[in-house]
């Protein structure tokens, strides 16, 4: 089935160390690829996406993301976490079926941030 | 532009009871998506219109929910009658048409006790 997953619930990192999250994509076609950030409380804002052209994507906030088709992933990285980092991260496709499209969602990573 | 708009950001209500969920997309925006979220199913699509019209909501649970677009910035969704599953966030989103990024809103949180 066409999917998306994220491997790690939650992860920990120390305020300024390095971020790495996971995010592998089962779809036979050129996905369309998203990262987006839901702080507690609050709606989910879009961070970076891919459609096509350069494999590695800038997004805001200082994270970028890598497409790598031969390892069905797009991992979302950033070289150096702030506090203000501390949200849910989820990774999502926009997945096309007999002419519908629809943007599925991956299980989302807790990120916390320790001072 | 003042972003997604939903109302109301929380609702408590009794089982049984008909809840309905608004939502005013961004203007200029074709396409509208209602998710759910839990945290044992995480985000799910329910249902998502394109042009005011409907179409995928194979994500629809059940008949009790239901969802409507009467024009290009209005939106609603029903559940009749609720119960305490359909406990959960529900959020609206739109984007310019299907393959872009979607915009969403700050939810509504429904508790049906």
């Amino acid at each position: 089935a066409q999917s998306v997953t994220q491997p790690d619930i939650h992860i920990t990192v120390s305020e300024g160390a390095s971020l790495e999250l996971r995010c592998n994509y089962s779809y036979g076609a050129t996905p369309y690829l998203f990262w987006y950030v839901q702080s507690p409380g609050q709606g989910l804002q879009l961070l970076l996406k891919y459609f096509s052209g350069d494999t590695l994507v800038q997004g805001i906030k200082g994270f970028e993301a890598e497409f790598k088709r031969s390892q069905s992933s797009f991992n979302l990285r950033k070289p150096s976490v702030h506090w203000s980092d501390a949200a849910e991260y989820f990774c999502a496709v926009l997945l096309t079926t007999q002419g519908a499209q629809k943007l599925v969602f991956g299980q989302g990573t807790r990120l916390t941030i320790n001072p | 532009d003042a972003g997604v708009i939903q109302s109301p950001r929380h609702e408590v209500t009794e089982m049984g009871q008909e809840v309905t969920l608004r939502c005013k997309p961004i203007s200029g925006h074709n396409s509208l998506f209602w998710y759910r979220q839990t945290m044992m199913r995480g985000l799910e699509l329910l249902i998502y219109f394109n042009n005011n019209v409907p179409i995928d909501d194979s994500g629809m649970p059940e008949d009790r929910f239901s969802a409507k677009m009467p024009n290009a910035s209005f939106s609603t969704l029903k559940i009749q009658p609720s119960e305490p599953r359909d406990s959960a966030v529900y959020f609206c989103a739109s984007s310019l048409d299907l393959n872009t990024e979607a915009f969403f809103g700050q939810g509504t949180r429904l508790t049906v006790v």
